[in-house]
Order: structure tokens, then C-alpha cells, then sequence
């Protein structure tokens, strides 16, 4: 299977901060990466779609990125809306998987 | 809109069987695959496979091989989960989703089961 190392696990971060969110493939994935945000209680946002695609609805602060098989989630600047857990998702290769998140929460 | 919405809260017993349903709505039942994916508290995501709704076809993960089955109520745009035998490593929050074209853009609100003797 493909793991995707997702760092950090936390992120203390304050408002107006630029944050970043990494995720490292075992394996080539290409452009098959997703970013989900969830809150407490909610089921998982699609964010970001094919590494660098903003999904609908999403608000322009957030962008992925992808530098060889290091994929990026950076959000310019952090609102409080923000604070939540985000996955990165593989869907090169089944089955597919999930990192293993990062808590956005407030410094 | 497209929306899933999911069956309620379950608590079963280890060794008993649970079945949780999804229903569709807002498009086309069969123009869609269904995604099902768990999620145990405090954990990250796991995805256990998805469901053609226009073939029936299943694809399992490697750990939700045996146990879990995917299936149809087509006339219903219903899909559902059925696991037996429940262990306690089952206990968790299930979710589906939205499988082709819009993979991962439409999710349920997730259905908690708990596994307890």
C-alpha cells in the first residue's frame, strides 16, 4: 500500500498566520492528492483535488502544492474558521490512504 | 443538492451484524459511484472501497475483505454497509461518500456504531 507521512501532527498557529501542511508519498502518485478539512463532529471537506485544484466553494487563502512526491496544503492567512483537522488522501493506487491528519488549533 | 444522508446510531453486541444506509439524493443514483470509508475516534481516515451503483460491482480494501458488503437498493438510491460478526476493532464512524466523477466531493454525516458486550 502507499503511505502518505503527513506533517506535522499539530500546528499551533495564530490568526493571520501562513500555514503549511505536508504530505510525503512512498510511491509516485502524480497529481492524485486530496486535502480534506473536518471538524469536530462533521463529516471530512474536499478541499483541494487533483494537488493543486481549489475544490468548489473553497475560499482562495487556501492552495495545494507539489514539489516531487511532496504535496502541500497552505492556507495565507489563517482565519478562525480554519481551525479544524486535515487529511491528505492518495487515490493513485487502491486502496487508497489517508494520512494520518494535523490538527490546525489556535497558539 | 446533492446531498447522503445516512441511518442513525447503532449499538451492537460482539458477534452481532449491523447494516447502515445511505441515501442519495439531488442526482442520478447510477451516475455516481458510492464510496464507504471508517473513521475510529481520534483516528484518521480509512477507505474500505466503493460500490459501482450502475453494475453492482464491489471493490473491497485488503482489510475490509469477509466481513463488510456493499450493496444496492437501486429503486431506493440507497446504498448500504453491512458488517457481521462485529469486533471491537469495528467500533467506529462510518461514512459514505461520492464515488465517480465527483470522487470524495459529497459525504454523509457518518454513522456511529458501537460495539459493546
Amino acid at each position: 500500500d502507499i503511505q502518505m507521512t503527513q506533517s506535522p501532527s499539530s500546528l499551533p498557529a495564530s490568526l493571520g498566520d501562513r500555514v503549511t501542511i505536508t504530505c510525503r508519498a512512498s510511491q509516485d502518485i502524480g497529481n492524485y492528492l486530496r486535502w480534506f478539512q473536518q471538524k469536530p463532529g462533521k463529516s471530512p471537506r474536499l478541499m483541494i483535488y487533483g494537488a493543486t485544484n481549489l475544490a468548489a466553494g473553497v475560499p482562495s487563502r487556501f492552495s495545494g502544492s507539489r514539489s516531487g512526491s511532496d504535496y502541500s496544503l497552505t492556507i495565507s492567512s489563517l482565519e478562525s474558521e480554519d481551525m479544524a483537522d486535515y487529511y491528505c488522501l492518495q487515490s493513485k493506487e487502491s486502496p487508497y490512504t489517508f494520512g494520518a491528519g494535523t490538527k490546525l488549533e489556535l497558539k | 443538492q446533492i446531498q447522503l444522508v445516512q441511518s442513525g446510531p447503532e449499538v451492537k453486541k460482539p458477534g452481532e451484524s449491523v447494516k447502515i444506509s445511505c441515501k442519495a439524493s439531488g442526482y442520478t443514483f447510477t451516475q455516481a459511484g458510492m464510496q464507504w470509508l471508517k473513521q475510529a475516534q481520534g483516528k484518521s481516515l480509512k477507505w474500505m472501497g466503493w460500490i459501482n451503483t450502475n453494475t453492482g460491482k464491489t471493490t473491497y480494501a485488503a482489510d475490509f475483505t469477509g466481513r463488510f458488503v456493499f450493496s444496492l437498493e437501486t429503486s431506493a438510491s440507497t446504498a448500504y454497509l453491512q458488517i457481521t460478526n462485529l469486533k471491537n476493532e469495528d467500533m467506529a464512524t462510518y461514512f459514505c461518500a461520492m464515488g465517480y466523477p465527483d470522487w470524495f466531493a459529497y459525504w454523509g454525516q457518518g454513522t456511529l456504531v458501537t460495539v459493546s458486550s
